[in-house]
């Protein structure tokens, strides 16, 4: 069925480095994508969201790039801090009108001092 | 600011214990939804509603049941607590459709 899924289950990095965690998503009526950040014992937390009529967006420290031709999804994260070491999840809406989100399974990001 | 609200934090329900997940918010908010997340998975939506007075399923809707009498609260509840339902469950909500939604900070259920 139509799902949402991540390259890589987990990413190490340097303290200072710029991390880039990705996503595929297989239903091309999705107009709606977010990232989360989901720390331990947390909820997810809103980083950055991105419509289908845009291929990128900037926000505080984090890019959101969207690739529709081979519905692909990415984080880019700039000097990744320790604060910066979480779950995240990338989440499309299908399409649908509620706000209903399919979620990916996830990116362990692990940032090294 | 508040935000959504769940509560218990933690339980303990053994096998076949009904029990209640409280949710509210505080932003006016009118579409509310229940999703569970099992270890090491993302969030699979449970129930959703997009106004008082207004429920539907979601993609696991089995084994649980909803209402939405304000716009505020939107209770979780499990009548026959099986094993398959120990996961951890978030309350979120939205202003709008395809608007920013927000996550409680979760309830950790144990079925034994």
């Amino acid at each position: 069925g139509e799902s949402v899924g991540l390259h890589l289950p987990t990413l190490s990095v340097q303290e200072g480095d710029n991390s880039i965690i990705n996503c595929a998503y297989s239903n091309s009526a999705s107009d709606y994508f977010i990232w989360y950040k989901q720390e331990s014992g947390k909820g997810p937390q809103f980083i950055i969201d991105i419509r289908s009529n845009m291929d990128k967006r900037q926000g505080q420290r984090v890019t959101v790039l969207l690739n529709k031709t081979v519905k692909h999804l990415s984080l880019q994260i700039a000097a990744t801090q320790p604060g910066d070491s979480a779950v995240y999840f990338c989440a499309e809406n299908g399409g649908t009108s509620y706000g209903k989100l399919t979620f990916g399974q996830g990116t362990i990001l692990t940032v090294h001092p | 600011n508040a935000g959504v609200t769940q509560t218990p934090k933690f339980r303990i329900l053994k096998i076949g214990q009904s029990m209640t997940l409280q949710c509210t918010q505080d932003m006016n908010h009118n579409y509310m939804y229940w999703y569970r997340q099992d270890p090491g998975m993302g969030l699979k939506l449970i129930y959703y509603s997009v106004g008082a007075g207004i429920t539907d399923k979601g993609e696991v809707p089995n084994g649980y049941n909803v209402s939405r009498s304000t716009t505020e609260d939107f209770p979780l509840r499990l009548e026959l607590a099986a094993p398959s339902q120990t996961s951890v469950y978030f309350c979120a909500s939205s202003r709008i459709s395809g608007n920013t939604i927000y996550f409680g900070e979760g309830s950790w259920l144990t079925v034994v």
